[in-house]
């Protein structure tokens, strides 16, 4: 079945830290792949997305992910993190000609001082 | 306003109650979704409504009924809930429904289930 594994439920990480979150998606067609950002009390919001070309794509709020085929990853990074970073992020998967988008379980980002 | 608002945001029941969900978006998509976020668990899909259409109904239970009277509104119609389903309900909308689009969410209703 398609899946969607983030393998950290949580992090800490300092403020001026730098920050990579990790996902990795079960094999499948061509996928479509996203970062989505859920801070308290809001809805989730689209951070990048890659489709396809360049495997490095930037986002939002000056985050970055790398596509890696041969390890089925898209792993989120940041040079440095800011307070304002902390919330959860999610990734999401789909496949060609679908419909249906499936979500990891999120990793919830603390920063600290 | 603008983008996906939804109402109420906070909402307690009992499990005899019924009560909807209500979502709009006010960014001319074609597809809408409903999706429960639990606690450490992924976000589960429930229903995708593509031109006031259901296109996907991910196995929900029947105590559940989605209504999408025109593509800027959709409904989420609640009876005889049980505490299990005390969660956050998120509603989306997205361009066409697409694998490659980007999804809009509101900020979600807290569900509590007495």
């Amino acid at each position: 079945a398609q899946s969607v594994t983030q393998p950290d439920i949580h992090i800490t990480v300092s403020e001026g830290a730098s920050l990579e979150l990790r996902c990795n998606y079960s094999y499948g067609a061509t996928p479509y792949l996203f970062w989505y950002v859920q801070s308290p009390g809001q809805g989730l919001q689209l951070l990048l997305k890659y489709f396809s070309g360049d495997t490095l794509v930037q986002g939002i709020k000056g985050f970055e992910a790398e596509f890696k085929r041969s390890q089925s990853s898209f792993n989120l990074r940041k040079p440095s993190v800011h307070w304002s970073d902390a919330a959860e992020y999610f990734c999401a998967v789909c496949y060609t000609g679908g419909f249906k988008t499936i979500f990891g379980a999120g990793t919830r980002l603390f920063v600290k001082a | 306003e603008t983008g996906v608002t939804q109402t109420p945001r906070h909402l307690v029941m009992g499990m005899t109650n019924k009560k909807s969900l209500k979502c709009e978006q006010h960014l001319g998509h074609n597809a809408m979704y409903w999706y429960k976020q639990s606690a450490k668990k992924p976000l589960e899909l429930m229903f995708v409504y593509s031109l006031e259409e259901r296109v996907e109904n991910n196995s929900v239970p029947s105590r559940f009924s989605p209504e999408c009277p025109n593509s800027s509104h959709l409904f989420l119609h609640l009876h005889t809930l049980q505490p299990e389903d005390s969660a956050l309900y998120l509603c989306a909308s997205s361009p066409q429904g697409q694998g490659t689009d980007t999804q809009y969410f509101g900020p979600g209703t807290r569900l509590t289930v007495l």
